[in-house]
């Protein structure tokens, strides 16, 4: 079976700083990897995705992603937060052996402090 | 380019009534799926379809119903509402290509009292 996990319920960063949200995996067969974000009272929205390739990741509002194989990681960065940026992030994994099933995390809530 | 959309977006219910939230896709995926997402609890799968005329459980399916009729529809069923199934509720579709992305509509704000 394949699954998600987000060590932190919570990441606290002020702004001007690097955020590093983490996200660890477990699938088998090729990894899809996805990170999602949801802002107050709003439906998820996509933010980067790894299909193959480059191992980083660049994706909407300056947001990145690295994947790691050998440590089946996939952590969300970003060089210069912004109060913006506080929401709620959801990574996401899909298989090529598991007809496209979508597994997520239990989330991390990002804040931003001024 | 409408995407996933989902209504209702609010809905109060008392205990024992049913409804149907309804979801459409103008995408031609032929994967949807249901969510509902509690505080703390993530998303979790309720149902979820690979294809018109076929549906699946997920995670936590007691309570709801789902068809697929078509590619573009799936609505989700209560059948008799419980204060346990307050929550919000997302559906979600994509293509069989695992590398395409997931979209999601914007939510169905559901309350049993």
């Amino acid at each position: 079976a394949q699954s998600v996990a987000q060590p932190e319920d919570q990441v606290n960063v002020a702004e001007g700083n690097p955020l590093t949200v983490k996200c660890t995996y477990s699938v088998s067969g090729n990894p899809y990897l996805f990170w999602y974000v949801q802002y107050p009272n709003r439906g998820l929205q996509f933010l980067l995705k790894y299909i193959t390739g480059d191992n980083l990741v660049k994706g909407s509002y300056g947001f990145e992603a690295e994947f790691n194989k050998s440590q089946t990681s996939f952590h969300l960065k970003k060089p210069s937060a912004l109060v913006s940026d506080s929401a709620l992030y959801f990574c996401a994994v899909r298989s090529n052996t598991n007809a496209g099933k979508s597994t997520f995390g239990d989330g991390t809530t990002l804040t931003v402090k001024p | 380019n409408a995407g996933v959309t989902q209504t209702p977006k609010f809905q109060v219910l008392k205990t024992g009534q049913s409804m149907t939230l309804q979801c459409a896709q103008d995408m031609n995926h032929e994967y949807m799926s249901w969510y509902r997402q509690d505080p703390g609890m993530g998303l979790r799968l309720i149902h979820y379809s690979v294809g018109a005329g076929i549906t699946d459980q997920g995670e936590v399916p007691n309570g709801y119903n789902v068809s697929r009729s078509t590619t573009e529809d799936f609505p989700l069923r209560l059948l008799s509402a419980a204060p346990s199934q307050t929550s919000v509720y997302f559906c979600a579709s994509t293509s069989w290509e695992p590398g395409n992305t997931i979209y999601f509509g914007e939510g169905s704000w559901l309350t049993v009292v």
